[in-house]
């Protein structure tokens, strides 16, 4: 068990680009999740994945916002036409389907982005 | 709609003092799950403890411990033998079926252990 993890860390980039982050989650684990949390606050919900089936999405994820999982793996968050309001740390995490891990979220490191 | 709150957004204790950090919640639902999660400086979101609102006993890990108070909406994380290392943004979440299991998050509290 490896974790989760994000790609890239850290992202800077300039206002009206588009931006890809990646996660790869636990192995076992067929539920996935995106958050987004600016400084200082606790994280807010964008988007969940179940296998590769997006089941839920924020209205917070704005049509600028995609997310996919294609193969019920590792799963992919594009924004584009950036604004500097995007600039944040951009979190996944993943749940199982195993006797002791159904109901707990795991997370990765995050993806800090900065929007110039 | 479920909401967590946790009404102190700093505190700060001598290490080797014992800390207690509260949370509250409003939920229609009777089954469902409570965290705490630590997330040190420019560190990852890490599980400190979980308990599941149809036990009655108190989640405890090591120097951890909660008082999960159902009828109260209550869910108070205490941290025993506090280290400097315990220094972090510590967060309450809510799970629960209703919102198609993501967590619902408090503010966050940031925990300053003295040396």
């Amino acid at each position: 068990d490896t974790g989760v993890s994000q790609d890239p860390r850290h992202k800077i980039t300039k206002r009206g680009q588009n931006v890809t982050f990646r996660c790869d989650p636990i192995s076992e684990h067929n539920r996935l999740y995106w958050y987004r949390q600016t400084l200082g606050q606790g994280p807010e919900f964008l988007t969940y994945f179940q296998n590769e089936a997006q089941l839920e999405k924020s209205r917070l994820l704005s049509d600028r916002f995609s997310a996919e999982r294609p193969k019920g793996s590792f799963s992919t968050l594009e924004i584009q036409r950036t604004e500097q309001g995007d600039s944040a740390m951009y979190l996944c995490a993943s749940r199982g389907t195993g006797v002791t891990s159904t109901d707990t979220q795991y997370f990765g490191p995050g993806t800090r982005l900065t929007v110039l | 709609a479920q909401t967590v709150t946790q009404s102190q957004p700093e505190m700060s204790v001598q290490e080797a003092e014992t800390v207690t950090l509260s949370c509250t919640y409003d939920t229609s639902e009777n089954n469902y799950y409570l965290f705490w999660y630590k997330q040190p400086p420019s560190r990852q979101m890490i599980l400190v403890i979980r308990q599941e609102a149809y036990k009655q006993q108190n989640a405890t890990e090591n120097r951890f411990s909660v008082n999960f108070q159902k009828a109260a909406k209550s869910f108070s994380l205490k941290i025993s033998d506090s280290q400097l290392g315990d220094t972090a943004m510590y967060f309450c979440a809510f799970m629960g079926a209703d919102s198609n299991y993501q967590l619902i998050w408090g503010a966050g509290t940031k925990l300053i252990i003295k040396p």
